[in-house]
């Protein structure tokens, strides 16, 4: 099946410092990417769905300034977390949809721990 | 307002024998719905996928049922498996062209037992 990658699996960063993590698909080419967020022993949260070229478009509640969505090619997305706070602590996940195809495909996931 | 539930948080057979997942939906316009598996600390793992067209789709001991009058879709795994542990999650989309987005379920954890 499809391959998407993300880097790092884990990180940790100071407080108020910036955090980019990477998600990329590997053997697809990947029109829409979409970045989630799960808390522990909660469902995932999608934060936002970026299309290549184009500006991200963010869910309700959640800080576009902060949360930072880059998807400047159609295999690679980045998502970085600026001026990072302990409550930004989180497993973050991205997922891919190819040009063809309805299913999704998730990366390995980011462990975020911000100290 | 929940779009996608999993009303049982848990659940625990024996090996070898059926797992049944259940999923309910609210929203009429989900056309296309998932099935993903996810361990501890690891990103989710698509399992099987079904159109809104079809009422089963099947892929080796994985079998999704989709009831579209009740709303109501369900994952089958039979024979059950240790490695078959972990907590799974439905998913339904709506295709609206462009970025067809999944609403998530608050996942089932499966457990079983050798």
């Amino acid at each position: 099946g499809a391959v998407v990658s993300q880097h790092p699996s884990w990180v940790i960063c100071k407080s108020g410092t910036s955090v980019k993590i990477e998600c990329r698909s590997l053997d697809f080419q990947a029109t829409t990417m979409f970045w989630y967020r799960q808390f522990p022993k909660q469902s995932l949260m999608l934060m936002a769905t970026s299309n290549e070229g184009s500006k991200a478009t963010y869910e309700q509640g959640v800080e576009k300034d902060k949360f930072l969505i880059n998807h400047a090619s159609l295999t690679l997305s980045t998502l970085t977390v600026t001026s990072a706070h302990p409550e930004d602590s989180s497993f973050y996940i991205c997922s891919a949809r190819g040009v063809s195809g309805n299913t999704i495909y998730f990366g390995e996931g980011s462990w975020l721990t911000v100290v | 307002d929940q779009q996608v539930k999993q009303n049982s948080p848990s659940l625990s057979v024996q090996e070898g024998r059926i797992s049944i997942l259940n999923c309910d939906y609210t929203n009429s316009m989900f056309d296309y719905f998932l099935w993903y598996k996810k361990y501890p600390a690891e990103g989710p793992t698509f399992l099987i996928s079904i159109s809104s067209i079809k009422d089963k789709n099947e892929d080796g001991r994985f079998t999704v049922f989709l009831n579209k009058s009740a709303k109501h879709l369900s994952l089958h795994i039979v024979p059950s498996q240790p490695g078959d542990s972990a907590v799974y999650f439905c998913a339904a989309s709506a295709s609206q062209g462009g970025s067809e987005k999944l609403v998530f379920g608050k996942g089932m954890k499966l457990t079983v037992n050798p």
